[in-house]
């Protein structure tokens, strides 16, 4: 099993492009989640989905959309970028979509710059 | 609004001491305490995790220590080795508004801590 992959590792946007930030998982988890990591702040969460079709927002969903076709992809979209959107992306799993605090398995990560 | 907040921000240990982080939060609802585990270029992964009915958990090297009615818990790495430098989160959660599942994870800000040889 790869895991929770994601891509790219690395991004740099201009203000106002748009892009989206890949993540896949194989371990048909319902339950995937989008964070964003910045220094001092940890890990918030952006958007969520508890399956195929169903997703909800987090505690910083503002400029972020998801959608879930399948189950193994969950990607994140910038519609217009922001020098604000500037952190390290995350993307995780949870076997359990009802109780995902549980056990989450997280991706490698996304370095996304906003210039 | 941060409600777990995590403390020291950065800790430097010599090999063989005890490293502590602890951790306070303010939302009498939360009744899981993850701590998450990142190595540089990856992503977090689960250490280990108490829930308020026990004061203590042990595996191997890596105690949690909470105390439900001071809201605070902490993590303790005995006899610390340089393979342990990473980021070290806290993190808590709890029932969610329908009361039945345990769904976001709200983490503390993260410690980084150097073990030096």
């Amino acid at each position: 099993n790869a895991g929770v992959t994601q891509t790219p590792k690395f991004q740099v946007l201009k203000t106002g492009q748009s892009m989206t930030l890949q993540c896949a998982q194989d371990m048909n988890h319902e339950y995937m989640s989008w964070y964003r990591q910045d220094p001092g702040m940890g890990l918030r969460l952006i958007h969520y989905s508890v399956g195929a079709g169903i997703t909800d927002q987090g505690e910083v969903p503002n400029g972020y959309n998801v959608s879930r076709s399948t189950t193994e992809d969950f990607p994140l979209r910038l519609l217009s970028a922001a020098p604000s959107q500037t952190s390290v992306y995350f993307c995780a799993s949870s076997p359990d979509r009802f109780s995902p605090a549980y056990e989450q398995y997280f991706g490698p990560g996304t370095r996304l710059t906003v210039t | 609004q941060q409600q777990v907040k995590q403390s020291p921000q950065s800790l430097i240990v010599q090999k063989g001491g005890i490293s502590i982080i602890n951790c306070a939060y303010e939302n009498t609802a939360f009744d899981y305490f993850p701590w998450y585990q990142q190595f540089p270029g990856k992503g977090p992964a689960l250490l280990i995790a108490i829930r308020p009915d026990v004061s203590e958990k042990k595996e191997g090297r890596f105690t949690i220590s909470f105390n439900k009615s001071a809201k605070q818990f902490s993590l303790h790495i005995m006899d610390s080795q340089p393979g342990d430098s990473a980021t070290y989160f806290c993190a808590a959660s709890g029932v969610n508004a329908g009361g039945t599942s345990y769904g976001k994870l709200t983490f503390g800000q993260g410690t980084i801590l150097t073990v030096h040889p």
